[in-house]
């Protein structure tokens, strides 16, 4: 199985920072990777998939890029609503895994 | 409007059953692979298994923790997705979503949408 290995796994920020997510598969998966967002008590969304390509509807203060085994999810200026946990996922081979996740808090 | 509803999840003992349901509305259901992944409290998500559509012969994947217990299922006629849980453990108590995958390529098999989940508990 790919396993993928998020840093950090936790972040303090302020609402108007620069918000970098790494993640960092153990064989090289191309370009797909893909990322979520989960609040509490809701369902994960949708943000990115094939690394970069933002998903419908998904604000562009958030970016994607990376290939082989090294990823990365920026948040150019963190937004209250952004506030969150943030989970990579492969979707390159069976099974498909998710890292352990970052949780984006409040500093 | 896609949606996707959860239901069937409860209480159940160690070595138990039950079976979890899912229904679709706003899409073409039968034209999309399908997906449960769980999560179990306070930790992170868990991919479960895939059900492809007809022209793939409804063929299945399973993560290695599930494989052999559970069973995903599909009934195009009826919206509907399932998930049969066999021989369930208390590692297995987690909140079950039912989700849908964006496209049947490998560049697309992210699941765009998700339902609210169903809590799953397996305990004594």
């Amino acid at each position: 199985d790919i396993q993928l290995t998020q840093s950090p796994s936790f972040v303090s920020a302020s609402v108007g920072d620069r918000v970098t997510i790494t993640c960092r598969a153990s064989q090289g998966i191309n370009n797909y990777l893909a990322w979520y967002q989960q609040k509490p008590g809701k369902a994960p969304k949708l943000l990115m998939y094939t690394a970069s390509t933002l998903q419908t509807g998904v604000p562009s203060r958030f970016s994607g890029r990376g290939s082989g085994t090294e990823f990365t999810l920026t948040i150019s200026s963190l937004q209250p609503d952004d506030f969150a946990t943030y989970y990579c996922q492969q979707h390159y081979s069976y099974p498909l895994t998710f890292g352990g996740g970052t949780n984006v808090d409040l500093k | 409007e896609v949606q996707l509803v959860e239901s069937g999840g409860g209480l159940v003992q160690p070595g138990g059953s039950l079976r979890i349901s899912c229904v679709a509305s706003g899409f073409t259901f039968s034209a999309h692979f399908l997906d449960w992944v769980r999560q179990a409290p306070g930790k992170g998500l868990q991919w479960i298994g895939r059900i492809r559509y007809k022209p793939s012969s409804y063929t299945t994947e399973y993560a290695a923790s599930v494989k052999g217990r559970f069973t995903i299922s599909r009934d195009d006629s009826k919206n509907s997705l399932y998930l049969q849980l066999s021989s369930l453990r208390t590692e297995d108590t987690a909140v079950y979503y039912c989700t849908r995958a964006a496209g049947t390529g490998w560049d697309s098999a992210v699941a765009d949408h998700w339902g609210q989940g169903t809590q799953v508990t397996v305990s004594s």
